[in-house]
């Protein structure tokens, strides 16, 4: 069974960090681009980042570029997303997925994990 | 940057009825390659989104006959020829071809009347 399980949310304060893990199993992680997106609470979906098959090309979208970091790990078929200096309006719900297509979006996501910035 | 506008926002509908959502981009979805990518995810009530349409109209393995996506250059609809229960939920549509930024729209609630 295709799978994606994230960790690693929780409550932080504003200006602090957290990084977020994605384990996959039940299908070849090396060969599918990955990527995250987040929904603030009562809203819609947002893409955060992708990165290639082997790490070789990252993007962001600019509200996180310099602030986050996607990056993964084949060997442990895992992702994460390194988070610095957390702001309010980063407080959300974060969706690890996968794409075999980067043209046709995310076609499996995980249960999703939540980070929320408050002080 | 895309952008992507749905109406309506939300879309009270009778079982058995159809429904129809439009997605609007301010470009043109069209790629060099001279598909075009635009996508339409559903996510039901307390659960993660999952693809329903790739592009415009080609439906994921497991989707209802029921759902159908059309449309072309800046204009795309999701119709649900008759809704049943289990359809309710928020509906995303999503740009891929003005890759690597992706945008989704801000999604239409169906709802039960």
């Amino acid at each position: 069974e295709v799978q994606l399980v994230e960790s690693g949310g929780g409550l932080v304060q504003p200006g602090g960090s957290l990084r977020l893990s994605c384990a996959a199993s039940g299908f070849t992680f090396s060969s599918y681009w990955m990527s995250w997106v987040r929904q603030a609470p009562g809203k819609g979906l947002e893409w955060v980042a992708n990165i290639k098959q082997d790490g070789s090309e990252k993007y962001y979208v600019d509200s996180v570029k310099g602030r986050f970091t996607i990056s993964r790990d084949n060997a442990k078929n895992s992702l994460y997303l390194q988070m610095n200096s957390l702001r309010a309006e980063d407080t959300a719900v974060y969706y690890c997925a996968s794409m075999v297509n980067y043209y046709y979006g995310m076609d499996v996501w995980g249960q999703g994990t939540t980070v929320t910035v408050s002080s | 940057d895309v952008v992507m506008t749905q109406s309506p926002l939300s879309l009270p509908v009778t079982l058995g009825q159809p429904a129809s959502i439009s997605c609007r981009s301010s470009q043109s979805l069209v790629h060099s390659d001279g598909n075009t990518y635009l996508n339409w995810f559903q996510q039901r009530p307390g659960q993660s989104p999952r693809r329903l349409i790739y592009k415009v109209s080609n439906r994921d393995s497991g989707v209802p006959d029921r759902f159908s996506g059309s449309g072309s250059g800046t204009d795309f609809t999701l119709k649900i020829s008759r809704v049943e229960a289990e359809d309710v939920g928020v509906y995303y549509c999503m740009q891929g071809t003005h890759w690597p930024q992706w945008t989704f729209g801000q999604g239409t609630k169906v709802e039960i009347k």
